[in-house]
């Protein structure tokens, strides 16, 4: 069954303090890995697509990267305006998109 | 517009009651979809329109849901005899891609549900 994991459930980080996320996925077929971020009553933005096994890609203090079986979101040198929960999300072979539960992330300046 | 826009931002029913939740995706935007988002959870798949064509319905949790996109275009989402589980934020979301190319999607902010 496709499957998305992510870890931790929280996390609090100072500002400045890097870290990384992390999304365990199983799936048949992989054909995209998804990250998005969700502010408090907004819906999720798309933040970048993963396609294969060591690709990387990097957006301001985000950097995701892919390898067969996880992804992780590395955060640089966070600031406040970084907090939000990320939301990991795969589609394969069923063509629909699987998401995980999300990482509520707190950065305090 | 310049994004995807959910209304009623807010609904408050009581059980029993009807409610349509409506959605109007990005001009031009070919595939359509709807989640339901429970509070600490992921968005879970409700349903999803490639133009007005309704192919994949099957994340709908009963047969109270019902959703149209009659013209391939705006949609909304019914609640028939809403119940207190129904309660959530619904979230609409669009993409130019068709089916299978669809990771990356445009949300809107979501209509929450509150059934008393």
């Amino acid at each position: 069954e496709d499957q998305v994991t992510q870890s931790p459930e929280a996390l609090r980080l100072q500002e400045g303090e890097s870290s990384s996320l992390n999304c365990s996925y199983t799936v048949s077929g992989l054909r995209g890995l998804f990250w998005y971020r969700q502010d408090p009553g907004k819906g999720p933005e798309f933040l970048f697509t993963l396609y294969s096994a060591g690709e990387e890609k990097e957006k301001e203090r985000l950097k995701a990267t892919l390898t067969k079986k996880e992804s992780f979101l590395h955060i640089t040198a966070p600031k406040p305006e970084d907090s939000a929960t990320y939301l990991c999300a795969v589609t394969g072979n069923n063509r629909k998109l699987i998401w995980g539960l999300g990482t509520s992330l707190a950065v305090n300046p | 517009g310049a994004g995807v826009s959910q209304s009623p931002r807010y609904k408050v029913a009581k059980r029993g009651q009807d409610v349509a939740l409506r959605c109007d995706p990005i001009s031009g935007h070919v595939s359509l979809f709807w989640y339901q988002q429970a509070l600490g959870q992921g968005p879970e798949f409700l349903t999803y329109f490639q133009n007005e064509a309704q192919l994949d319905k099957s994340g709908l949790p009963s047969d109270r849901f019902f959703a149209e996109r009659p013209e391939g275009s705006v949609s909304t989402l019914k609640i028939q005899r809403t119940q207190q589980e129904d309660s959530a934020v619904y979230l609409c979301a669009s993409s130019p891609a068709g089916l299978g190319n669809t990771g990356e999607l445009f949300f809107g902010e979501g209509s929450r549900l509150t059934v008393l």
